[in-house]
This record gives C-alpha cells, structure tokens and sequence, in this order.
C-alpha cells in the first residue's frame, strides 16, 4: 500500500502461543486503531491508542505506538483459535477518514 | 437496532446496471462512513458524512460513484452504469464523534458482484 503496510502478511502459530504484528503509516497521525475481521462478525474495533501514548493494554492485547519511527505493533497473548482471524490498524489525522493497513492474516492452530 | 445494518447482503449486478447500497447507522452516531474491500485487501476509504453533510468525498473512485445521507441518518452509496472492477465488498461504519476519530462501528458490508 502507498499509505503503509503491515507485516507479516500470514502468521500461523500455535494456541497458547503470542502473536505479534506490526503496522507502518507514512502520515502524521491523531491516533491508530487495530481491528479485527472474520467472515462471522465482520469488522470489530479492538483497541485505540492516541498518538501521545506510547503503550497501551487491553486483556490480551498489548499495543504500542512509536510515532518517531511512523510505526505500531500488537501483541496478543496466550492466543485462542477464536482469534483466528484478519488484522488490521486503521490510522487518521483528521476528522473522518481513516486509512487501513494491508492487514495481517493470523491463523491459530488448536 | 443494536447494530449497523446494511441492504442488501448481497447483490449482483449486471455491468452498466445502476445500484443502490443502503446503511442503516446506530441510532444517534454523527459520523458515518463507506469503505470499498476487495477482496484480500484492507478497507478503502471512499466517503464520510458529519450529519447530512459529506465533508470527505475524495475516496470516491469516479463519477459513478454518488453517497447521500439526506436527513443524517440513513445513508445510501449509489453506483451508476457499474462495471467488473466495481466488484468488492462495501462496508459502512458510525461514529458517535463528530471531531477526532474514533471508535467505528461496521456494518457486515454489502457484497458486489458484477458480471
């Protein structure tokens, strides 16, 4: 993608095991979004971090923003099959458009 | 309802018919959104409205491409004279903010086929 890619593009890991994805934009940013997609329940926000916070919890989930380096990365932990799915981060300056990464398609095994 | 709606679930178009792709939003979101994926790609920003008013319409790949939320609440994304590489799935969100992005809510998109 011009705006940014993620990597790795497919991750295949084991359950129990983490997951670790990373995403780059090119612009300045407000903030930066992951989502996750499935084929069951479509496009679902999972967590936002402002462009001013460097880490960033939830659950499993660990984020973290490097805003010098253009760059975020996701961390899931203790992964379940369930979260077999597409992820993407989603960033935005201003008000209305965000733009979506390429996506990173993790399958984890039972 | 609890959730974005959209209608049709899917559709399938022969080329240079006209469609129409409506949005229901969550009742009371400012903010409302249509993106275009095809498929194994990210999301495509096309158009975003502030109420009745479409402030970003710069995704929007040609003329043929037309979105309208006439009284700020449902919305609909009319594509004339469609062709092959219209083929995608179109996705609409809301937002309850009006000024920062933030939190999105999607609908389960609308499948475009046309042949």
């Amino acid at each position: 993608s011009q705006q940014g890619e993620e990597d790795p593009q497919a991750l295949s890991i084991q359950e129990g095991e983490n997951a670790t994805m990373n995403c780059s934009y090119k612009t300045s940013i407000n903030n930066l979004q992951w989502y996750r997609q499935n084929s069951g329940r479509g496009l679902v926000h999972l967590i936002l971090i402002r462009s001013n916070e460097r880490e960033k919890h939830s659950g499993r989930l660990r984020v973290t923003l490097d805003t010098s380096k253009k760059s975020s990365s996701l961390l899931i932990t203790a992964s379940r099959a369930a979260d077999t799915a597409s992820y993407f981060c989603v960033w935005g300056k201003d008000a209305g458009k965000s733009t979506f990464g390429d996506g990173t398609t993790l399958t984890v095994k039972p | 309802g609890a959730g974005v709606s959209q209608s049709p679930r899917y559709k399938v178009a022969k080329r240079g018919q006209d469609v129409a792709l409506r949005c229901d939003p969550i009742s009371g979101h400012v903010s409302l959104f249509w993106y275009q994926q095809a498929l194994g790609q990210g999301p495509e920003f096309l158009t975003y409205f502030q109420n009745e008013a479409q402030l970003d319409k710069s995704g929007l790949p040609s003329d043929r491409f037309f979105a309208e939320r006439p009284e700020g609440s449902v919305s609909t994304l009319k594509i004339q004279r469609t062709q092959q590489e219209d083929s995608a799935v179109y996705l609409c969100a809301s937002s309850l903010a009006a000024v920062m992005n933030t939190e999105a809510f999607f609908g389960q998109g609308t499948r475009l086929t046309v042949v």
